[in-house]
């Protein structure tokens, strides 16, 4: 049974870039999306975006100039960097696995507070 | 961008009625790239249906999805205690993807 853990910082500065891992266990990252997918504090869902395991890669265009997505297969993780940070970054950030661009394996997410 | 609005915002049920949500797309979902999923509170959403109508792994068959091109409904026919969360729609057709805004299934 695959499972994903995101990892960061909680707190992070307005004007500062935001930077997130994914560990994979007990699955490969081969052959899958890996999207990022974040939940403000009471409120909906939103795609960031997702790295193929070939690398390439589709943002949300709300999101795309600040946004990089990322693997590093030989430590079977998927990278989040978003740059330029406000108080509307403050969420909680999930990444899950996906085949085509379902999100069905989800990490439990971790909540990122911007802040000064 | 395809906009998915989902109704009604909150529901109100007691254990054991019928839930009907819906999903209603801006524009056509292509081959019902429509999924549901579950949230509750402090946890990650949990997917329940995909494909509109195809249930994931161990997910009980009293969830269950229906519709094509706008207009999707997800029912649960006999509400369970553990039901009672939160469910977004989501389409993954088109890019960029996108989520509903939610529909809050509370006990009455």
């Amino acid at each position: 049974q695959v499972q994903l853990q995101e990892s960061g910082p909680g707190l992070v500065k307005p004007s500062e870039t935001l930077s997130l891992t994914c560990t994979v266990s007990g699955g490969s990252i081969s052959s899958y999306y890996w999207n990022w997918i974040r939940q403000p504090p009471g409120k909906g869902l939103e795609w960031i975006g997702y790295v193929y395991s070939s690398g390439s890669t589709n943002y949300n265009p709300s999101l795309k100039s600040r946004v990089t997505i990322s693997l590093d297969t030989s430590k079977n993780l998927s990278s989040l960097k978003l740059s330029s940070v406000t108080s509307t970054d403050t969420a909680v950030y999930y990444c899950a696995r996906g085949t085509g661009w379902l999100a069905q394996n989800w990490g439990q997410g971790t909540l990122v507070t911007v802040s000064s | 961008e395809i906009v998915l609005t989902q109704s009604p915002g909150t529901l109100s049920l007691s254990p054991g009625e019928r839930a009907t949500l819906s999903c209603r797309a801006s524009q056509s979902v292509s081959s019902s790239y429509l999924a549901w999923y579950q949230q509750k509170p402090g946890q990650a959403p949990r997917l329940l249906i995909y494909g509109a109508s195809t249930r994931a792994t161990g997910i009980p068959d009293r969830f269950s999805g229906s519709g094509s091109g706008t207009d999707f409904t997800l029912t649960i026919s006999r509400l369970e205690p553990e039901d009672f969360a939160v469910y977004y729609c989501q389409q993954y057709c088109c890019s960029p993807i996108t989520f509903g805004g939610g529909t809050k299934v509370e006990i009455k």
